[in-house]
């Protein structure tokens, strides 16, 4: 089954304790993305990926670091987690000639205390 | 860049009844336009598109037509269902970024 796979679900960690959330694709897509997911402003583009090796950034990346090491995963890093990373994640990926329809991952709920 | 902006919800519908959340975009050229549903505890799945003026897009009952003049795209149901109950979000492409932008998103919920 063509899926994208998030772990975990649901943290909760305190202020300063570095977190990574993994994102895995089995489509061999190309692109890979994060967002978050805060209400009343949508989606909001954290890094996205065009290939193995190439990242850049969205339009909120600051606190964040992102690696594509293999072309499957694409992990979103938090080196020193604030409360206002709280926030609802969510990986998606696409495959390179059909970037507008995103497959997405179930989220992760994240709450830093 | 390119903007979306949609109706505040939530909206609150009965059963069969006729519905309609609005969708008004910013953009520089004739993008393609989405509308993608969030089902509670999911993540985003593209529900239809539309890739020029005048071009309807349609899927499970739903559609929403590419209106350039008044740079518009109106999704509609004619009767929902309780099944339908979920959140709703406009999109259009950033292709600098290889972005997807996304309207702020309105939550439906369908009463039996």
């Amino acid at each position: 089954e063509a899926q994208v796979t998030q772990n975990p679900r649901y943290l909760i960690t305190v202020t300063g304790k570095k977190l990574t959330v993994t994102c895995s694709q089995n489509m061999n897509h190309e692109y890979m993305s994060w967002y978050r997911q805060d209400p009343g402003l949508g989606l909001r583009q954290i890094y996205y990926s065009m290939n193995v090796e190439v990242t850049d950034k969205g339009d909120v990346p600051e606190g964040y670091k992102v690696s594509r090491k293999e072309k499957r995963n694409f992990p979103l890093i938090l080196e020193s987690p604030s409360p206002n990373q709280t926030s609802l994640y969510f990986c998606a990926s696409s495959r390179r000639e059909s970037g507008e329809k995103l497959f997405f991952g179930s989220g992760t709920q994240l709450s830093v205390l | 860049g390119n903007s979306v902006t949609q109706m505040e919800g939530p909206v609150t519908l009965s059963e069969e009844a006729f519905l309609t959340i609005n969708c008004t975009y910013t953009a520089t050229g004739y993008p393609s336009l989405f509308w993608y549903v969030q089902y509670p505890g999911e993540g985003l799945q593209l529900l239809l598109k539309a890739t020029k003026a005048d071009d309807k897009g349609s899927n499970k009952g739903f559609e929403a037509t590419y209106r350039k003049e008044t740079t518009s795209f109106h999704l509609e149901k004619g009767s929902v269902q309780v099944s339908d109950s979920a959140v709703y979000f406009c999109a259009l492409p950033d292709t600098g970024r290889r972005a997807l932008t996304f309207g702020s998103g309105t939550r439906l919920q369908v009463q039996p």
